[in-house]
């Protein structure tokens, strides 16, 4: 079936740093990949998403590209604020499962000043 | 992008009372809506999905009796919690989408509610 394997944390960085999150995935068609974000006390927000291999999501500095090759969606932003601070998971959506999310455990970012 | 919300935000109970969280979609129709549990530091937990006019789908495990789901509209959705314990606690979040066959949906989410049960 279809998973997704995420790097596990909790991460932390200093402000400026280079951010990598792992992200693998195991599916049976062609599906759609995301990243979300959550915040403290708050729901899941869209980060950024990709829908076709070699497509590259980006957004707020944010970048992931779609390695179908690889099966891998890795999120990686080249200098972190402390505003990045949250949650973030990796998910994967594919229309033959009626659009079921498949998220990753998710990887606590903390960013120190 | 299209809006989900949630109601309440948040609910503390006595246990043994139920409980109802509402899910709308705000500017959309809704022909499918997720529900997911969410535990302190874990990832999200899909409950059941919900298709507009029908019995919702639940995954294995979870208890059909003990938390009902009613999609009786295109963009209202809603879990009721029955005969809460404090083992309910949880972020509960729900998402919706079109859920148009064999193409991509994009899946909206609702901000959560969180349930404390005394």
């Amino acid at each position: 079936g279809d998973s997704v394997t995420q790097m596990e944390g909790p991460v932390t960085l200093s402000e400026e740093a280079f951010l990598t999150i792992n992200c693998t995935y195991t599916a049976t068609g062609y599906p759609s990949l995301f990243w979300y974000v959550q915040y403290p006390g708050e729901g899941l927000q869209l980060l950024l998403k990709a829908t076709k291999a070699d497509d590259k999501g980006s957004n707020k500095g944010f970048e992931a590209t779609y390695r179908k090759e690889t099966t891998s969606f890795h999120l990686e932003k080249g200098s972190v604020q402390v505003s990045d601070s949250a949650v973030y998971f990796c998910a994967l959506s594919e229309p033959n499962t009626g659009n079921q999310f498949y998220f990753g455990t998710g990887t606590s970012l903390t960013v120190i000043p | 992008g299209a809006v989900v919300s949630q109601h309440p935000s948040w609910v503390i109970c006595k246990s043994g009372t139920s409980v109802k969280i509402e899910c709308r979609s705000l500017d959309f129709q809704a022909t499918t809506m997720f529900w997911y549990r969410q535990f302190p530091k874990q990832s999200l937990m899909l409950m059941a999905t919900s298709n507009e006019g029908s019995k919702a789908t639940y995954e294995q495990g979870v208890e059909k009796d003990k938390f009902l789901i009613n999609h009786a509209s295109l963009t209202l959705s809603t879990l009721t919690v029955t005969s809460a314990h404090p083992e309910d606690s949880s972020f509960y979040i729900c998402s919706a989408t079109q859920g148009l066959a064999g193409v991509y949906n994009e899946q909206f989410f609702g901000p959560g509610t969180r349930l404390t049960v005394l």
